[in-house]
This record gives C-alpha cells, structure tokens and sequence, in this order.
C-alpha cells in the first residue's frame, strides 16, 4: 500500500509569515509531486507540481524534494489571510494519484 | 480551461438503491478518476480509467463499479447504497500519466 504521510494540523501562522508545509512519501518510483489547495465545501485546485529533476519558486509559493528522504515540502512566504486552506500532497509514480490526508493551514490577521 | 462537469451537486438515496453519479469532461483526457472524501480520511481513490472501456480498481473499490463508454464520460455506479456510503464523491480528468488533475465540483451524496 502506497502511503502519504502530512501532519493534519492545524498549523497556524501570522499574517507575514512562512508557512512550512511537509509531506513523505512511500513510494520511491514517484516522479512528479503535487500540491493541491482545498478550500472548505470546494474541489482541490492544483498550486503546484515538480518533477524529480529539482525544486520549483512561483511567486510566493516553493516545492522542496529531498528524494533520498522521500520528503516534499511546500512553502508559502508572506502568508495571507486568503491563504486558509487544506493543502493536499499527492506523488505520482505513473499511476493514479494518491493524496494524503493534507494538512490545514491557518493564517491569522 | 478544462472543465469537469459532475451531473448532481447534492444527492439524497434511500439504502438499497442503485445510484449513478456522471462525470463529463471536455478537453478529450485520456484518464478519468473517481474518489471520495471523508472527514479525517482524506481523498480515496475508488476507481480508475485509461482509456474506453478500461477500469482499475482504486484503494477502495467495494460496494462500486464503474463504466465508461465513451471518452468524455466516466460514471461510478453504486450498487446497492448503503449508509456507509454516504459521502463527498470528486471526478477528475489528466491527459495523461504523472499530469496534473483537474476536479469536478463534487457530488454530495447522503444514503438514508
């Protein structure tokens, strides 16, 4: 059984902040990585994906891989208030998609 | 953009019943996925496809079965409903394998 492990949270940042999300994976063959954001009662969005070559920045958001530690992480720099959310990881090793449970992000004004 | 179009937003079914829920989408994806969400379990995968007429189970394919006989459309079929079923059920499309998922609204379906 694959497994993805996020800590649930809450996790709870000031306005300003960095928020520190994480993610560890089971599956060694994963080789693109997802970061799903969900709002309460809506569909999750994709905010960002990598590929197992390397780290990604878009804007105020960053992706971190640590392969050897099966680790992934998502970083949100100058946290917002609209920035709430339940964020989902979900690797992909060619076959369909198993998210983890996502962890809440609470972001206080 | 694409759209993922789910036929039903909420859904009320009495034990017993057969329950279809539709899932359309409109950008001609190869894969179409079926999952549910509950409250401190997460988004589990309940079935799969690839391609026409093809399906994998997903994590917890008991009490579904699913069909899909054209590309833009992937129905997940229940069975025989049960209580335990009541749940928030997403679809979602990728072109292909490793893309990203794009999600349906949702259907909220409760079984009395």
């Amino acid at each position: 059984q694959k497994e993805v492990e996020q800590n649930s949270g809450p996790l709870s940042v000031p306005e300003g902040a960095i928020a520190s999300l994480n993610c560890t994976y089971s599956d060694r063959g994963s080789q693109s990585f997802f970061w799903y954001r969900q709002y309460s009662g809506k569909s999750p969005e994709l905010i960002m994906f990598i590929y197992s070559n390397g780290d990604k920045e878009d804007g105020r958001f960053t992706a971190q891989l640590n392969k050897a530690s099966q680790y992934v992480s998502l970083l949100i720099r100058d946290s917002q208030p609209s920035d709430s959310a339940t964020y989902l990881c979900a690797p992909s090793a060619g076959t369909a998609l198993i998210f983890g449970k996502g962890t809440t992000l609470s972001v206080s004004s | 953009d694409v759209k993922v179009t789910q036929s039903s937003r909420y859904l009320v079914k009495r034990t017993g019943e057969k329950v279809f829920l539709e899932c359309v989408q409109d950008m001609d994806h190869e894969n179409m996925f079926w999952y549910r969400q509950d409250p401190g379990l997460g988004l589990r995968l309940i079935y799969f496809s690839y391609d026409v007429k093809m399906k994998e189970k997903g994590d917890i394919p008991e009490g579904y079965s699913v069909s899909r006989e054209k590309k833009e459309r992937f129905s997940l079929i229940l069975e025989s409903a049960s209580t335990n079923q009541t749940s928030m059920y997403l679809c979602a499309s990728s072109s292909g394998r490793n893309e990203k998922l794009f999600f349906g609204s949702g259907t909220q379906l409760s079984v009395l």
